[in-house]
């Protein structure tokens, strides 16, 4: 499969426990956006890199959200101290800069559930 | 920031029938306007996509219009399919950084009744 990966698939953990996702993009593709999705609701822009840069965050990206994308390759998302609130579908996407291609294409999503 | 307006929430249709989804949006910088379709429990799909300088596109049994001066577009079906059934989503996108960074409408569940 070469679409974008995300794992794991489902996340269960209490109030105040960290979480990490981790998210593989298409491999020749080098932008790489998160998104929030809750139900009834469309995805939510959270933050986006082109290669290692983390061009924009979102203002919903509280200071316990931190993502990363070290090698320009793979990233995480990471949540701290993590609250009901948070309980959500994550969502990665990523595209290329080549050409005029606009689409963002979406992995499979980590779904969070906070206790 | 911007603000995406989509309706209806539920559309429920007989196959063969027509469906027309519609979306209004607040940002004037917008530029780009891509439809997902998310079936239930997987990813969300690009379906057909415009661009601010294109009034309206087509791609087989679906198209899309843009009114730019209005601020709305819309997504249309024909002789639509059960497999059409899903969630449909549209988006007003504004550029950021040689990308672009979409605001999404809240959705509208397709039903298509065989």
């Amino acid at each position: 499969d070469t679409g974008v990966s995300q794992n794991p698939r489902h996340k269960i953990t209490k109030r105040g426990q960290n979480v990490t996702f981790r998210c593989d993009p298409i491999s020749e593709h080098n932008r790489l956006y998160w998104y929030r999705q809750t139900l009834g609701q469309g995805p939510e822009f959270l933050t986006y890199f082109q290669n290692e840069a983390q061009l924009e965050k979102s203002r919903l990206l509280s200071d316990r959200f931190s993502a990363e994308r070290p090698k320009g390759s793979f990233s995480t998302l990471e949540i701290q101290r993590t609250e009901q609130g948070d309980s959500a579908m994550y969502l990665c996407a990523s595209s290329t800069d080549r050409g005029a291609q606009e689409t963002q294409y979406f992995g499979p999503g980590t779904r969070l559930l906070v206790l | 920031g911007e603000n995406v307006e989509q309706h209806p929430s539920t559309l429920s249709v007989q196959e063969g029938d027509s469906a027309v989804i519609k979306c209004t949006y607040s940002d004037s910088a917008s530029n780009y306007f891509p439809w997902y379709k998310q079936e239930l429990g997987k990813r969300p799909q690009l379906i057909i996509d415009i661009r601010s300088n294109v009034g309206e596109k087509k791609d087989q049994r679906i198209a899309v219009t843009l009114n730019k001066t209005a601020k709305h577009f819309s997504l249309h079906i024909t002789e639509t399919q059960p497999e059409d059934s899903a969630v449909y989503f549209c988006a007003a996108s504004r550029a950021s950084g040689g990308s672009y960074i979409p605001t999404f409408g809240r959705g509208t569940s397709l039903i298509v009744h065989p």
